[in-house]
């Protein structure tokens, strides 16, 4: 079991649906991302959370809209997603965005558009 | 920008053998790099993490060593098992304030019983 969890662990949605993925943890962690990856492609960056504030946005579309309620849940709000989104979208959590600890990752949402 | 390449892509092995993965990367002004796992249908888990300063880490079978200068990192795993098949990541770290880890090409490793 990963100590960051994601829901839900599939979603299937249409171009108009506006729906949100979940990530949570409990370890403490003020860092928080979220990753894209495409089938048999590496991870690749989409947003940074530092202290519940966002970091990095490595220009994502803004039908991403990413949320930090609080320092242990991080949300990502979906809405008019294109079919070439569909990709597994992973969540990571480390102890601070500078710090020499390693990244924890949940188990990811696979997403599919229609 | 930030360009990772590991070698071999894949790798398919008898159990017992002892292995080495391989990661370059283009630009060595990194604070740290981290090797993951990533099994089927997973997230990702960390494998070891080695600092700019460190040369070699260290975790039962696995040992990594980073040469910065040359931009090269390597995996080394002893005596493999079977449960040790998933695709290896290697990820350097680096950025001001905040660190950014761009990942590999990533290495599916498959070892046979």
């Amino acid at each position: 079991d990963t100590e960051v969890t994601q829901t839900p662990k599939h979603l299937v949605m249409g171009m108009t649906n506006k729906k949100s993925l979940k990530c949570e943890q409990h370890m403490g962690h003020r860092a928080m991302y979220w990753y894209k990856q495409k089938a048999k492609k590496p991870p690749e960056l989409m947003f940074v959370y530092s202290y519940e504030k966002l970091s990095i946005n490595e220009s994502v579309p803004s039908r991403f809209s990413p949320e930090c309620p609080n320092s242990s849940l991080l949300n990502l709000h979906l809405h008019a997603l294109q079919p070439e989104d569909s990709a597994l979208y992973l969540c990571a959590s480390s102890l601070g965005v500078s710090s020499n600890q390693p990244q924890h990752f949940g188990d990811g949402t696979r997403l599919s558009i229609l | 920008k930030q360009e990772v390449t590991q070698i071999p892509a894949a790798l398919s092995v008898p159990e017992g053998e002892n292995l080495v993965l391989n990661c370059s990367f283009t630009d060595s002004a990194i604070y740290n790099l981290q090797w993951f796992r990533q099994d089927p249908g997973k997230g990702l888990t960390s494998l070891l993490l080695i600092q700019s300063s460190q040369r070699e880490q260290t975790s039962g079978r696995l040992n990594a060593s980073l040469d910065k200068s040359s931009g090269r990192s390597t995996l080394y795993i002893a005596a493999s098992q079977p449960g040790d098949s998933a695709t290896y990541l290697c990820a350097p770290g680096r950025g001001s304030g905040t660190y950014k880890y761009i990942f590999g090409t990533g290495t599916r490793l498959k070892v046979l019983a």
